[in-house]
């Protein structure tokens, strides 16, 4: 079945980017049927929905993110990508990729990363 | 942007007994041209991703048990567990998934009265 894998740095220092790589297994990136997303989740907090990405690259955002993120895809590694810019500890969360069906909801998740913002 | 409110903010019931949530959207959520509210629910367990329970606002996901159920249209929708088990304890949240960017109820907690 498929998965999905979150993997990147547990640790980020204020003012840099946050890097983090969601890798799809079981099943192709390049569905016409899914958007591939991150969500966030601040330690003891709500969730929040960072943006997604179609196989052929075009994505949604937050705009209350103010133009920070940046998410990307590489369908010959079927994997998908989340940059956050000038970080603070305000984007200290658990990072979450998932499949995101429009018109079901995210049926399928990863487990999470927790990525913390320190110096 | 959407805003999802819901309530309460947590509740306490017996085992057996019935639970319900409460999920509110700043605006309706309904699209005219399939009559689908693009609404969800989701279960968190400490540790864990969250779960989809239902979309559609009333459709239950595969291997989701009978006794969830949602119900609602527009801008005001409801969870219901109706015999509340000891492996419903969790955090309950809506999306809205009908416009960008899909947005997030304040989750709502279940516990054992």
């Amino acid at each position: 079945q498929v998965q999905l894998q979150e993997s990147g740095p547990g640790l980020v220092k204020p003012s840099e980017t946050l890097s983090l790589t969601c890798t799809v297994s079981g099943g192709s990136i390049s569905s016409s049927s899914y958007y591939w997303g991150w969500i966030r989740q601040p330690p003891g907090k709500g969730l929040e929905w960072i943006g997604s990405i179609f196989y052929t690259g075009s994505t949604y955002d937050n705009p209350s993110l103010k133009s920070r993120v940046s998410i990307s895809i590489d369908t010959s590694r079927n994997r998908f990508s989340l940059k956050v810019s000038s970080v603070t500890a305000a984007d200290t969360a658990v990072y979450y990729c998932a499949r995101e069906d429009h018109n079901f909801g995210n049926a399928l998740w990863g487990q999470g990363t927790l990525v913390t913002v320190s110096s | 942007d959407i805003v999802m409110t819901q309530s309460p903010d947590s509740l306490a019931v017996s085992l057996g007994e019935r639970a319900t949530i409460n999920c509110k959207s700043s605006q309706s959520v309904l699209y005219s041209s399939n009559n689908k509210n693009y609404l969800a629910w989701y279960q968190q367990k400490p540790g864990q991703p969250p779960k989809l329970l239902i979309y559609w606002a009333s459709t239950r996901e595969s291997g989701v048990p009978d006794r969830f159920s949602g119900s609602g249209s527009g801008t005001d929708f409801t969870l219901t567990i109706s015999s509340l088990q000891a492996e419903d304890v969790a955090v309950y949240y809506c999306q809205q998934y009908y416009t960008t960017p899909f947005t997030f109820g304040p989750g709502t907690k279940v516990g054992i009265k």
